[in-house]
């Protein structure tokens, strides 16, 4: 079984800070992907950034980066230079081809 | 992300009515994933299916559920005698058929959101 944990229920930043949000996972799997997901009001779930379990380097899209620990088994999602549109809800997310979701991070950015 | 189609957006249905949800796949993919996220919660797994098989419904509810992927046209899931319990967005995610590797991009569709009244 995989399990991942979302301690965060909501952050706040001002716009253009860097923020970080949390995800730690238990997996018994070898093999396994890492994922992050944006919800914004509007309900749809966007694809940020994805990050391999052997991938030896952390995984960045444009503003995203991901800081990834296979030892703490932890896959935190960076944000930098916060902007007003990325107010949402945040899933992080760990499967091979099925995915199990955290409960998600709500990020507030203020200007 | 914009490749997965799901219709309805939005379906309104008296409870012992039965909810068609509909998941048109990216262009060239052949694996559909349904996945049910409750108010407040994240996205829970239901069922996992190829062109005419399905490889994993463990998340399925027991009964009232059923999946569907035809050769032909768009991913069904089906809600019989639908209660106030089943509203929820359900959304659909596809992938390509050649990964015995990982899926390494799981892209959504919009959602149907259910409501039952």
């Amino acid at each position: 079984a995989q399990k991942i944990t979302q301690t965060q229920p909501g952050m706040f930043v001002q716009e253009k800070e860097a923020v970080t949000l949390d995800c730690t996972y238990d997996t018994s799997d070898p093999s396994y992907g890492l994922f992050w997901y944006k919800q914004p009001s509007s309900g749809e779930m966007i694809f940020l950034i994805y990050q391999g379990s052997y991938d030896q380097q952390n995984a960045t899209e444009g503003r995203y980066s991901l800081n990834f620990q296979k030892a703490r088994k932890s896959a935190n999602l960076v944000i930098s230079a916060s902007q007003l549109g990325d107010s949402a809800m945040y899933f992080c997310a760990i499967g091979y081809s099925t995915l199990t979701f955290g409960k998600g991070t709500m990020l507030l950015v203020s200007p | 992300n914009a490749g997965v189609m799901q219709n309805p957006r939005h379906l309104v249905r008296r409870r012992g009515q039965e909810a068609r949800l509909r998941c048109s796949p990216m262009k060239g993919h052949s694996h559909v994933y349904w996945y049910r996220q409750l108010p407040e919660e994240g996205l829970k797994f239901m069922v996992y299916l190829q062109k005419e098989n399905i490889i994993d419904e463990s998340g399925m509810p027991k009964e009232r559920f059923s999946a569907e992927f035809p050769k032909e046209g768009p991913s069904i899931l089906r809600i019989q005698q639908v209660v106030r319990g089943d509203s929820a967005a359900y959304f659909c995610a596809s992938s390509p058929p050649l990964w015995a590797e990982m899926n390494t991009e799981a892209f959504f569709g919009q959602g149907t959101r259910l409501t039952v009244v």
